[in-house]
């Protein structure tokens, strides 16, 4: 079993939905949750960046995490075309040397 | 701004050659990653260095190998490439030598070998 799993998708919205993109992961030593997001033909970015259990908002951006279930969660608000790319969930623990990424969810916003 | 370069962005070989795939970061970080990334498996940890001459297995290490004699440059070394390393390799970087630090990608290179 994966430390991280990640649904793949690809997960197909129109603009102005709402869209939730999902993660689970096994180890109860991670404290520290991310989100990358990767254009096609790019690196992946940093988007979220999370410590323990609650939520962030950053615009129309929120990274949710509960520990007790192991769910990590990102909430694109009023998604639009240009978020149209593969999410990538991350966690990492003190002690950890490298982080352990899901395999992506690949999103399109259709205009 | 932070910056993470690759060598190549292309790359074309035939089974049996010898790859080297370079990566610079200008940002004085400590850690350095090499990721190969594939449909269906997401990001796989390769190798990666923590210092200067330091090195540490990820989860895919066989049929790689790494050297990082400057801080800033990172290579991959593919000593044999064979048809299944055909992928997009991702460079990264991170300030500290822990897994809850940032990690900053290049924009990756991709692989094919015939």
């Amino acid at each position: 079993q994966k430390e991280v799993e990640q649904d793949p998708g690809p997960l197909s919205v129109p603009e102005g939905a709402i869209v939730s993109l999902n993660c689970t992961y096994s180890n109860s030593a991670f404290q520290y949750f991310m989100w990358y997001r990767q254009y096609s033909r790019k690196g992946p970015e940093l988007l979220m960046y999370t410590y323990s259990s609650g939520n962030k908002e950053d615009g129309r951006f929120t990274a949710q995490v509960d520990k007790s279930s192991k769910y990590i969660s990102l909430f694109i608000r009023d998604s639009q075309p240009s978020d149209s790319a593969t999410y990538l969930c991350a966690s990492g623990g003190t002690g950890r040397r490298a982080l352990t990424f899901g395999s992506g969810t690949r999103l399109q916003v259709q205009p | 701004d932070v910056k993470v370069t690759q060598s190549s962005r292309y790359l074309v070989k035939r089974t049996g050659e010898k790859v080297f795939l370079e990566c610079v970061q200008d940002m004085d970080h400590e850690n350095m990653f090499w990721y190969r990334q594939d449909p269906g498996l997401g990001l796989r940890l390769i190798y990666f260095s923590y210092d200067v001459k330091m090195k540490e297995k990820g989860d895919i290490p066989e049929g790689y190998s790494v050297s990082r004699e400057k801080k800033e440059r990172f290579s991959l070394i593919l000593e044999s490439a064979s048809t299944n390393q055909t992928s997009m390799y991702l460079c990264a970087s991170s300030i500290w030598a822990t897994s809850t630090d940032t990690q900053y990608f290049g924009p990756g290179t991709r692989l094919t070998v015939l």
